[in-house]
């Protein structure tokens, strides 16, 4: 079985602070994946990377930075948090065998609701 | 316009019904589909992924590709309260996409009693 894990299920922190979100897939997937959810809005992706050290904006990136530096693990920066920024952040990942035209399946892991104060 | 759209929802069926859920897209070179579900705070999983034009079926799970007219559709046979979940529809972002998924806005299925 795919096994996507997040650091953490619940996070509350202080506008300003600078946070951490980090992701550790154990499937030796090519493709990693940051996804925000908020009411209404449905799922809006972030930052993607395809390979390590290879990353590319999504839709929505502004405020954030990303970093992978081994295969597995993918972790997602807020550089400086605000409260427009309290969501669930889930974090995907995929084979991407396939290459630059692949459509493979995503698997997430269980999320970490960041609640900024 | 969104490349997925599920217009249909939120959606209530009696337990034991068929459930009707509906995704069209816009990008007519794509080529495969998934169905994720999501119960409430937790995170999406795959229940089931089309590939090519016509039926797939797992289990009390349908799902429905035509290409012509550009639907994706997932049949719920004999639904179950357990089956209440927000249903997403998802497809390929298209051109260079990296396994980029682009996400319908999601269904809420609630099956009652």
């Amino acid at each position: 079985d795919v096994k996507v894990t997040q650091s953490s299920r619940y996070l509350v922190k202080r506008t300003g602070e600078k946070v951490f979100l980090e992701c550790v897939q154990d499937m030796d997937h090519e493709n990693m994946f940051w996804y925000r959810q908020d009411p209404g809005l449905g799922l809006r992706l972030i930052y993607f990377s395809y390979d390590v050290k290879m990353k590319e904006k999504g839709d929505i990136p502004e405020g954030y930075s990303v970093s992978r530096e081994k295969k597995e693990r993918f972790s997602l920066i807020l550089e400086s948090a605000s409260t427009n920024q309290t969501s669930m952040y889930l974090c995907a990942s995929s084979t991407g065998t396939s290459g630059a035209y692949s459509t493979d399946t995503q698997y997430f892991g269980p999320g970490t609701r960041l609640t900024v104060l | 316009q969104k490349e997925v759209e599920q217009n249909s929802g939120p959606l209530s069926v009696p337990e034991g019904a068929i459930a009707s859920l509906n995704c069209t897209y816009s990008d007519r070179g794509s080529q495969s589909f998934f169905w994720y579900r999501q119960y409430s705070g937790k995170s999406p999983e795959l229940i089931m992924s089309i590939y090519s034009n016509g039926d797939k079926e797992d289990g009390r799970f349908t799902a429905q590709l035509n290409k012509a007219s550009q639907y994706v559709s997932l049949l719920i046979r004999d639904s179950q309260p357990s089956d209440s979940a927000t249903y997403l529809c998802a497809g390929p972002a298209g051109g260079t996409s990296y396994g980029k998924l682009t996400f319908g806005q999601g269904t809420i299925l609630t099956v009652h009693p």
